[in-house]
């Protein structure tokens, strides 16, 4: 069975651009939940999404925004990049409370 | 809001060492689980413990929960070269299905 995918892999862009990642389920999982890693430090929570709807946002401002599509599948869109968004960005999907699984990340680099 | 602090930061030994890294916090964790991250993947489960005192076993890995349940640890006996990678440590509370929360890991660097 396929893990959890993410496109693209990798992504640059200039300050103030906009950008969308993708993210696609493991077969089954009605869970995505998206994190934004740093270099050098653990993931940060950014959003959970589960049956299409927002069930939790972390710390980040409203640049930040997520859906869910009726696949499970999700995108995450970044407004007004700044230098300091550059990072990796992980999605994971779930069936169960006590686990997740993560895709490979997007890292993004905005110049 | 539980702030996870990991020990060491960095960990660099030579193949067949042990090596043993540390996750606290000033408050009492429902369950904490252990992740690995090896470089360009996403973090992988290895352990969940629940209970306080309790004592998991993954091959050459131990992993411990502190009785108060506020501290766990990790242990690796006879590290090997694929054991590389940031390990982090992850809270769990009842309401945080999808939303972890990550210490800041430490990145353990095995050599041949």
């Amino acid at each position: 069975d396929a893990g959890v995918t993410q496109s693209p892999t990798h992504l640059i862009k200039t300050r103030g651009q906009h950008v969308t990642l993708r993210c696609s389920p493991i077969s089954g999982h009605k869970s995505v939940s998206w994190y934004q890693q740093v270099l050098g430090q653990g993931p940060q929570f950014i959003f959970q999404y589960y049956e299409k709807e927002e069930r939790g946002r972390g710390n980040f401002p409203d640049r930040f925004s997520a859906r869910q599509f009726p696949n499970y599948s999700s995108e995450l869109n970044v407004n007004a990049l700044l230098l300091g968004d550059s990072a990796l960005y992980l999605c994971a999907s779930s069936i169960a409370w006590n686990e997740q699984f993560f895709g490979p990340g997007t890292r993004l680099t905005v110049l | 809001t539980q702030l996870l602090e990991q020990s060491p930061q960095f960990l660099s030994i030579q193949e067949g060492e042990n090596l043993t890294v540390y996750c606290n916090s000033s408050s009492v964790f429902s369950s904490l689980q252990w992740y690995r991250q090896e470089p360009g993947e996403g973090p992988v489960l290895l352990v969940t413990v629940v209970t306080g005192g309790e004592v998991k076993k993954l091959k050459r890995l131990t992993f411990q929960f502190g009785d108060a349940r506020k501290d766990s640890s990790l242990h690796i006996t006879a590290a090997q070269p694929g054991d590389t990678g940031l390990y982090l440590c992850v809270c769990l509370q009842t309401d945080s299905w999808g939303k972890l929360q990550f210490g800041a890991g430490t990145q353990v660097v095995v050599t041949p």
